[in-house]
């Protein structure tokens, strides 16, 4: 079975610390996605990567940055976590081109439920 | 720019009975659209899609969702709930600006009761 694992799920961290999330999927692919899921709100996109080293920002990207050094792994960084920055957080990966994205659809993470406090 | 509305954040059923989730979309092109389920601390998982071959979609799990360009509507049923369908559904449309990256509705999370 293909997999999207995200390290954690669950974290508790404090104000102003810097968190990483990670996320490691075995399928080969090449472009990965964060979002972060709130009640009433949907998936919301904080960044997204086509290939190893590649970034681009989503719709709300502010207060986090990625690393992509590895094909297999996209980390999301809460430089300094703030409590408004309290979510579910997902990861997901398709295959290229992006249009794989319409044809097969994402594969999930089963998410990070991070509460900052 | 595209968007996605589901109408009702909830949608209480009784086991047996017809299930409706509503979506409806704006796209300035021809949209892809799609819903995806989420069970209980779990990722999201395709259900469907709609990628401008046959307007009426089968999915898994006996979901079906029918494509209506004239009322841009992306409905989600399924002739007969199960309790095991308890989860959030969210419909999602890409395709517009060159984008095949999906913009998400804000989920409706169905209910079944015995």
């Amino acid at each position: 079975d293909v997999k999207v694992t995200q390290s954690s799920r669950y974290l508790v961290k404090r104000t102003g610390e810097k968190v990483f999330l990670e996320c490691v999927q075995d399928m080969d692919h090449e472009n990965m996605f964060w979002y972060r899921q709130d009640p009433g709100l949907g998936l919301r996109l904080i960044y997204f990567s086509y290939d190893v080293k590649m970034k681009e920002k989503g719709d709300i990207p502010e207060g986090y940055s990625v690393s992509r050094e590895k094909k297999e792994r996209f980390s999301l960084i809460l430089e300094s976590a703030s409590t408004n920055q309290t979510s579910m957080y997902l990861c997901a990966s398709t295959s290229r081109p992006s249009r794989a994205v319409v044809n097969y659809g994402y594969t999930f993470g089963s998410g990070t439920r991070l509460t900052v406090v | 720019a595209q968007s996605v509305t589901q109408l009702g954040s909830h949608v209480s059923v009784s086991e047996g009975a017809l299930v409706l989730l509503r979506c409806n979309y704006s796209s300035s092109v021809p949209p892809y659209l799609f819903w995806y389920v989420q069970y209980p601390n779990q990722g999201l998982q395709l259900l469907l899609k709609y990628t401008s071959a046959a307007t009426l979609v089968k999915g898994i799990n006996g979901f079906e969702a029918e494509f209506k360009k004239s009322e841009t509507s992306f409905h989600l049923t399924k002739p007969s709930a199960h309790m095991s369908d308890a989860a959030e559904y969210f419909c999602a449309v890409s395709g517009s600006g060159g984008s095949y990256i999906p913009t998400f509705g804000r989920g409706t999370s169905l209910i079944v009761h015995p």
